[in-house]
């Protein structure tokens, strides 16, 4: 079946730091890829997104860039802030959003 | 409310007790759905309905486990003779149509002693 297998955590950076948060797929078709988070104290937010090949999703100076060929959407962010501490997780859905499978989740601590 | 709301926000029984855990949706959202998140992991799909019915229910482990959402809108999720194993966050979510971003609440933390 479908699945996500994201780097383990925590992740830890100095404030203004280069993130990157691994994520790779495996799936039978062509599916959607999300990143949620998941702030303390705080429901699942989607973060971003990407429905085919070669698309860049972004959002709050975070991207990911949907790779087929190496079936990857790896979170990346130039400078973090002490304000993206939080869970992040990858999924992906060959449904649309119906049915979502999330990776275990990367926790991210960011010291000022 | 401006969001979905899940209660209650924590509840612990003994084995082999019954547990009802509440969603409230967004108002207006026609989709709702229930994942389940244990320690560690990430969350696990359990069930979707589209309006009243259950559209898809194939996450659900077993037969103890039961959903409802009778008039779509609010939706209960069912546990009969709880396990220790069933212990996690059950997280509810809600979109507006099945093809639109998930709005997730805070989820209902069960402990099964």
């Amino acid at each position: 079946g479908d699945s996500v297998t994201q780097m383990e955590g925590p992740v830890t950076l100095s404030e203004e730091a280069f993130l990157t948060i691994n994520c790779t797929y495996t799936a039978t078709g062509y599916p959607s890829l999300f990143w949620y988070v998941q702030y303390p104290g705080e429901g699942l937010q989607l973060l971003l997104k990407a429905t085919k090949a070669d698309d860049k999703g972004s959002n709050k100076g975070f991207e990911a860039t949907y790779r087929k060929e190496t079936t990857s959407f790896h979170l990346e962010k130039g400078s973090v802030q002490v304000s993206d501490s939080a869970v992040y997780f990858c999924a992906l859905s060959d449904t649309g959003f119906q049915k979502l499978v999330f990776g275990t989740g990367t926790r991210l601590l960011v010291s000022p | 409310g401006a969001g979905v709301s899940q209660t209650p926000s924590n509840k612990v029984t003994e084995k082999g007790k019954y547990v009802e855990l509440r969603c409230d949706p967004i108002s207006g959202h026609t989709a709702l759905y229930w994942y389940r998140q244990s320690l560690g992991q990430g969350p696990e799909f359990l069930i979707y309905f589209q309006g009243t019915g259950a559209a898809d229910d194939s996450g659900l482990p077993n037969d103890r486990f039961f959903a409802v959402r009778p008039e779509g809108s609010v939706s209960t999720l069912k546990i009969q003779r709880t396990e220790r194993g069933d212990s996690a966050v059950y997280l509810c979510a809600s979109s507006y149509t099945t093809r639109g971003e998930l709005f997730f609440g805070e989820g209902s933390r069960l402990t099964v002693l």
